[in-house]
């Protein structure tokens, strides 16, 4: 079972609009969590990255959240554009390694609608 | 954005032959990974390593090889490959210590593989 759940699978919206996608995880010892975004047929690019005592981090339209407590965060996109269409992938880190190893989630594949 | 490269981005071959994935990043990072995407996947890690000459692998079984002769170039190679090995294969790098944002990967834009 992956240690990192997305949902939803696949969303679209219309331009505009505002939505907001979760993430699960069950990683521990927990060190951060980052959102990617990944445009079709790119690499994924750091969006935010939060550390336990953070719950909460913009960046532009993109505001992440984060209950440690409860194991949850939220990406939430506002005003959407086109350019938004992507895959947003939740990354978790765990402490208990020097490689640092990432646990990634299958992704949100979004499409914003003209 | 990143100054990790990689190349072909997008290769189609028949069974058996040999290739060589590059990649190659210039900010000077010691760690460097491959991973394996399908799609609706997750990112899967095959190979890593810390730094020259140093190379291990990763959680996904992979029948590729890597080596990391010098700091910015971290190939990857399927001496034969096979339908199985279709997939999109991602190159990362990290710096040693970055306080502000531990443990962040930078990605490449991917080498999408079709074995035919």
């Amino acid at each position: 079972k992956n240690q990192v759940e997305q949902s939803p699978q696949s969303l679209i919206i219309l331009e505009g609009k505002n939505c907001t996608l979760q993430c699960n995880y069950t990683v521990s010892p927990f060190s951060n969590l980052r959102w990617y975004k990944q445009d079709t047929g790119r690499g994924p690019v750091s969006l935010t990255i939060m550390t336990f005592s953070e719950n909460t981090k913009s960046n532009g339209r993109y505001t992440a959240t984060l209950d440690a407590d409860t194991k949850q965060s939220s990406l939430h996109i506002t005003a959407s554009q086109l350019s938004d269409s992507a895959s947003y992938i939740c990354v978790v880190s765990d402490r208990g390694s020097t490689l640092g190893r990432l646990y990634f989630g299958r992704g949100t594949q979004l499409t914003v609608w003209p | 954005e990143a100054d990790i490269y990689q190349t072909p981005r997008y290769l189609v071959i028949g069974t058996g032959k040999k290739i060589t994935l590059e990649c190659s990043q210039t900010m000077g990072h010691d760690k460097m990974y491959w991973y394996q995407q399908d799609p609706g996947m997750e990112l899967h890690l095959i190979h890593y390593s810390y730094g020259v000459n140093s190379t291990e692998k990763g959680d996904l079984s992979s029948e590729s090889t890597v080596s990391r002769i010098r700091t910015e170039h971290f190939p990857l190679t399927l001496e034969s490959a096979r339908p199985s090995h279709t997939s999109q294969y991602l190159c990362a790098s990290s710096p040693r210590r970055d306080q502000r944002a531990p443990d962040t990967q930078y990605f490449g834009p991917g080498t999408r593989l079709t074995v035919l």
